[in-house]
């Protein structure tokens, strides 16, 4: 158990419509960062926030969005969602930023039908 | 853009046979990690390699890393089947670069 719960485990939903994934970090770690993988692309890096503030940024669409709450914990919005959105969305936390070992949550895994 | 390519995609191997996995780039990093991912978790961080030419030891893995820092290996010694799962490598460039994962090894070890 690495610390880094996520919520829901699973999800199926349709074509266009908007879901929102939630994790909460490891306690006492102030970054937080979502990926996605798939079979044909492997673990790409959406987005990074410490501490509230978005810290990098890496190939998230547009139709998505994330945000980092006061007390740390973060969610991920997809909009307009496509059968290619499917996939495995993971969270990880870290004490500071980049260059420190993530820990990584146990995923959502996400079906568009 | 830093790209991280691994070899073999695919292992399939009998319990006790040695196998190595290998992660190449033609980027510098200045660190590479090794995780391994198991069916319905996320990837656990199992080394990180920060010199050029440095060997680290975990049990039975053994993980290289090039001495240019572009590349590096993992050796598994006599494979067990608790060792079946995905293997990433992810490279850390310099300043505040996320993670570059490469698209990871699966290993199956069949008792």
């Amino acid at each position: 158990d690495s610390g880094v719960t996520q919520t829901p485990k699973h999800l199926i939903t349709a074509t266009g419509q908007r879901v929102t994934l939630r994790c909460s970090p490891r306690s006492g770690d102030l970054s937080v960062y979502w990926y996605q993988q798939s079979l044909d692309q492997g673990l790409q890096f959406l987005i990074q926030y410490y501490n509230g503030e978005e810290r990098a940024k890496g190939n998230i669409l547009e139709r998505f969005s994330a945000q980092q709450f006061p007390d740390l914990h973060s969610e991920l919005n997809l909009s307009s969602l496509e059968l290619g959105d499917s996939a495995l969305y993971f969270c990880a936390s870290s004490p500071g930023g980049q260059g420190e070992t993530q820990y990584f949550g146990p995923g959502t895994r996400l079906l568009v039908l | 853009t830093q790209l991280l390519e691994q070899s073999p995609q695919f292992l399939s191997i009998q319990e006790g046979e040695n196998l190595t996995v290998y992660c190449n780039s033609s980027s510098v990093f200045s660190s590479l990690q090794w995780y391994r991912q198991e069916p319905g978790e996320g990837p656990v961080l199992l080394v990180t390699v920060v010199t050029g030419g440095e060997v680290k030891k975990l049990k039975r893995l053994t993980f290289q890393f090039g001495d240019a820092r572009k590349d590096s290996s993992l050796h598994i010694t006599a494979a067990q089947p608790g060792d079946t799962g995905l293997y990433l490598c992810a490279g850390e460039g310099s300043g505040n670069t996320p993670l570059v994962f490469g698209k990871g090894t699966r290993l199956s070890v069949i008792a």
